[in-house]
């Protein structure tokens, strides 16, 4: 079983809607979950993190945890053309490590 | 945010032959740095855990033989991968976390093409 899963997509939605991506992990020792967004040729970059349960926003980007259900999801609200990538989800768990989802591609259409 | 620097940002080189990565942390100092190597259209999968002063940790099925892992310095960490084959072209990624800090910033990314 993968440390975290992912749907892989691809997630399409119209300019100005609201993206929803959505995670799942396995091990509840970890504390610490982050999105990752990762044009094509790209390292990643960090969107948002998240380790209390319940809500976090950060400008057009909601990050939500329930670790009861182990679940994480990230909302985009306001979906631009530029937003149009693959998310990764990640969790850090033992030893400071960082296991990824495989990702959910989302287009954006104009 | 924290910056990491990875060269180079591309290589092709022949089968047979060693190809070294360089990852450097620009503004702070990296006692651990991960390496990640990811293949077209799949997920990052971590290979080693790079402690400074100490001999790399590899994760499951990553031969550390063939990739070998130096962190010489609190900023610097390198990756060597030895008598490359065609398998093993894929984009590596380092990345590197501040001491007490959450996040994880990667380094840009080398994508190696062995021929």
């Amino acid at each position: 079983q993968k440390e975290v899963e992912q749907n892989s997509g691809p997630l399409s939605v119209p300019e100005g809607a609201i993206a929803s991506l959505n995670c799942t992990y396995s091990d509840r020792g970890s504390q610490s979950f982050f999105w990752y967004r990762q044009y094509s040729g790209k390292s990643p970059e960090l969107i948002m993190f998240i380790y209390s349960n319940g809500d976090k926003e950060d400008g057009r980007f909601t990050a939500q945890l329930n670790k009861a259900s182990q679940y994480v999801s990230l909302l985009i609200r306001d979906s631009q053309p530029s937003d149009s990538a693959t998310y990764l989800c990640a969790g850090r768990g033992k030893f400071n490590k960082f296991y990824f989802g495989s990702g959910t591609k989302l287009n954006v259409k104009p | 945010g924290a910056v990491v620097s990875q060269h180079p940002s591309w290589v092709i080189c022949k089968s047979g032959t060693s190809v070294k990565i360089e990852c450097r942390s620009l503004d702070f100092q990296a006692t651990t740095m991960f390496w990640y190597r990811q293949f077209p259209k799949q997920s990052l999968m971590l290979m080693a855990t790079s402690n400074e002063g100490s001999k790399a940790t590899y994760e499951q099925g990553v031969e550390k033989d063939k990739f070998l892992i130096n962190h010489a310095s609190l900023t610097l960490s390198t990756l060597t991968v030895t008598s490359a084959h065609p398998e093993d072209s894929s984009f590596y990624i380092c990345s590197a976390s501040l001491r007490g800090n959450e996040k994880l910033f990667f380094g840009s990314g080398t994508q190696l093409s062995v021929l």
